[in-house]
């Protein structure tokens, strides 16, 4: 069982602020990190499957980047919006997709 | 689209109930899985399938059990129910191993009381 630490645990962010979370996960061999979005009273989505040091993907506002090497990825969201707020996980795939999920950030978008 | 259901959104059950979670994909992925999700920590596997009749067990799998005869579906089973699985419980499948997303269901909340 890998410890995967996602920080902050929440955060508050005024419509239309930028702002950034983190992932930390050991630095050993794995397959791959993935994000998902989880969204009250939904399913959790994925947003991005990465999977070499130094990826950088992109899904409209929200981006993200991994460093394998050092063991950390970040998600940054551009300009948020009040949809945005979700509770985002991190994963990182160590063994044939059985995910690790880190405890998640909670972002709430307020107007 | 990619669409995974689960049998119940909310259900109670009392303690040493047998309990049976189903959950359903309808994209022929070969591998599902069973998470619990608890305040404070991360989805935790309990299960997972990786072809019809093949199981491997996860992180928490006591007091678990899971069926796949069918490509679709993957059931979990709480051979005797107890308080501590009270939870949410989330249903998820995948293509194939590896990098590929996981697709999951809407989620059980399972009250034992």
């Amino acid at each position: 069982i890998l410890n995967v630490e996602q920080s902050p645990q929440s955060l508050h962010v005024q419509e239309g602020d930028s702002t950034n979370f983190t992932c930390s996960f050991p630095s050993s061999n794995f397959y791959a990190l993935h994000w998902y979005r989880w969204e009250t009273a939904k399913s959790p989505e994925a947003l991005f499957v990465m999977t070499l040091n130094g990826d950088e993907k992109k899904k409209g506002r929200i981006s993200a980047t991994l460093n394998t090497k050092e063991g950390y990825s970040y998600l940054y969201i551009k300009g948020s919006q009040p949809e945005d707020s979700a509770t985002y996980l991190c994963a990182p795939d160590p063994s044939w997709g059985k995910l690790q999920f880190g405890a998640g950030t909670q972002v709430v978008v307020t107007p | 689209d990619v669409k995974v259901t689960q049998s119940s959104r909310y259900l109670v059950k009392r303690t040493g109930e047998k309990v049976f979670l189903e959950c359903v994909q309808d994209m022929d992925h070969e591998n599902m899985f069973w998470y619990r999700q608890d305040p404070g920590l991360g989805l935790r596997l309990i299960y997972f399938s990786y072809d019809v009749k093949m199981k491997e067990k996860g992180d928490i799998p006591e007091g678990y059990s899971v069926s796949r005869e069918k490509k679709e579906r993957f059931s979990l089973i709480l051979e005797s129910a107890s308080t501590n699985q009270t939870s949410m419980y989330l249903c998820a499948s995948s293509l194939a191993g590896e990098g590929d997303e996981q697709y999951f269901g809407p989620g059980t909340r399972l009250t034992v009381t």
